[in-house]
């Protein structure tokens, strides 16, 4: 089973600022990688696929970028509704993991 | 537009069994791999299944093969997982998830959950 370790736990940012989440995975997924945003009481959604692919209507302050075992979520300028929890995930082989996640909270 | 509706969730003794339903619509079901996803009060998400489009290709996480079934009825555009043996630990909610595209890995419509509870 491939390991997705995701850094660090919590990122205290203000509105405005970059965001820069990490994501490791114990072997490679090549670019079969996503990331999902999480608020509270609501089921995920989907940001990023193939490692760096925007989802549909995702704004473009969101990017996803890496391969084989480091991968990078970047939010380039906060905005009040991106503070949420943020799972990157892999589907390059079976089971399919997720990482522990990264929470964005505001400072 | 796409809608994912779980059912069948509640609270159920350990040893005890359960069976989710997802029905789905505003889509061409049998040409989507779906997949089961759950989370536990307060904890992070865990990928609990995948059942390709045509029902060939199945995938479980270690934590629940040999207990769970996932299975699909095209044509009631309904995915199932059929839970046994059941444990505390597997006290989540528990969400249906489309893959983006066909067969594809990611996932981007998700129903709202359903909670199991495993409690005596």
């Amino acid at each position: 089973e491939i390991v997705l370790t995701q850094s660090p736990g919590t990122l205290s940012l203000s509105p405005g600022e970059r965001a820069t989440l990490s994501c490791g995975a114990s072997q490679s997924v090549t670019t079969s990688l996503a990331w999902y945003q999480q608020k509270p009481g609501q089921a995920p959604r989907l940001l990023i696929y193939d490692a760096s692919d925007r989802a549909t209507g995702i704004p473009d302050r969101f990017s996803g970028s890496g391969s084989g075992t480091d991968f990078t979520l970047t939010i380039s300028r906060l905005e009040p509704e991106d503070f949420a929890v943020y799972y990157c995930q892999q589907y390059g082989s079976p089971p399919r993991t997720f990482g522990q996640g990264t929470k964005v909270e505001i400072k | 537009e796409v809608q994912l509706v779980e059912s069948g969730g509640g609270l159920v003794q350990p040893g005890g069994s359960l069976r989710l339903s997802c029905a789905a619509s505003g889509f061409t079901f049998s040409s989507y791999a779906m997949n089961w996803v759950r989370q536990a009060p307060g904890k992070g998400l865990e990928w609990v299944s995948v059942i390709s489009g045509n029902a060939r290709a199945i995938y479980y996480a270690d934590s629940v093969r040999g207990r769970f079934t996932i299975s699909r009825d095209d044509s009631k555009s309904t995915l199932y997982l059929q839970m046994n043996s059941l444990r505390a630990e597997d006290t989540a909610v528990y969400y249906c998830a489309r893959a983006t595209r066909g067969g594809s890995g990611d996932t981007d419509s998700w129903g709202q959950g359903t909670l199991v509870t495993v409690s005596s």
